[in-house]
């Protein structure tokens, strides 16, 4: 079935990096575009930026801009969210989500969530 | 980009209808017909309800539809049961080739 495997949880320290992995199957994985989602302990969701598998084109939100990074490897269909300079507001849950077949601008299969926890 | 505005709660009885709005200014919601909607179960990832405004996703119930006016998208629940409570989530896609979430709604069924 299509679905969307992510890494498991993560425990940084204040500006360490985090690079969590989403791993597409049941589907061509360079036919849909990637995004990613984040949403702290009870809040709601922010968009983070998304990634096009085949070509690696990508677009942020403005407020990650230099500090994230979208990859992917075709060869084993997986896509990466890379954060750096981490900071105790980035504790959350990382969501990957793929864009729907018939429009970019709405995500269908979703990730089970990686939980990023930033502490000292 | 501020997050689009939705109430906090919304409730209901079984079998009624409720409708959560979704308001954003002409650069996202009014601009575009690209606004979605997502379900929430505590615990669990998004599911995507409507797309492109007004469309159903295969497998998703006929009692979700949505509709837009203007810089206010809508969703409207229709035969609440027990299973719809949950988080809403509304999204849209902005002037800055962006998307943008809105604020979030509790759906009670009473």
């Amino acid at each position: 079935q299509v679905q969307l495997v992510q890494s498991g949880a993560e425990v940084k320290k204040p500006g360490a990096s985090v690079k969590v992995s989403c791993k597409a199957s049941g589907y061509t994985f360079t036919s849909y575009d990637i995004n990613w989602v984040r949403q702290a302990t009870g809040q709601g969701l922010e968009w983070m930026g998304w990634m096009n598998p085949n070509s690696g084109n990508t677009g942020y939100a403005q407020k990650f801009q230099g500090r994230v990074t979208m990859t992917r490897n075709t060869s084993i269909s997986t896509a990466y969210m890379e954060l750096s300079s981490l900071r105790s507001e980035d504790t959350a849950v990382y969501y990957c989500a793929r864009a729907h077949r018939l429009t970019r601008d709405a995500f269908d299969i979703w990730g089970q969530g990686t939980m990023v926890t930033v502490s000292s | 980009q501020s997050a689009l505005t939705q109430p906090a709660s919304v409730s209901g009885s079984p079998g009624q209808s409720i409708t959560i709005s979704c308001t954003g200014t002409s650069s996202d919601v009014g601009g575009y017909n690209y606004v979605s909607w997502y379900q929430q179960h505590p615990g669990k990832a998004p599911k995507l309800m409507i797309y492109d405004v007004s469309n159903r996703p295969s497998g998703v119930s006929n009692r979700f539809s949505g509709s837009k006016s203007g810089n206010t998208a809508s969703l409207t629940i229709s035969g609440l049961q027990a299973e719809d409570e949950a988080d809403y989530y509304c999204s849209s896609y902005t002037s800055s080739s962006t998307q943008v979430f809105g604020t979030g709604t509790k759906v009670t069924v009473l």
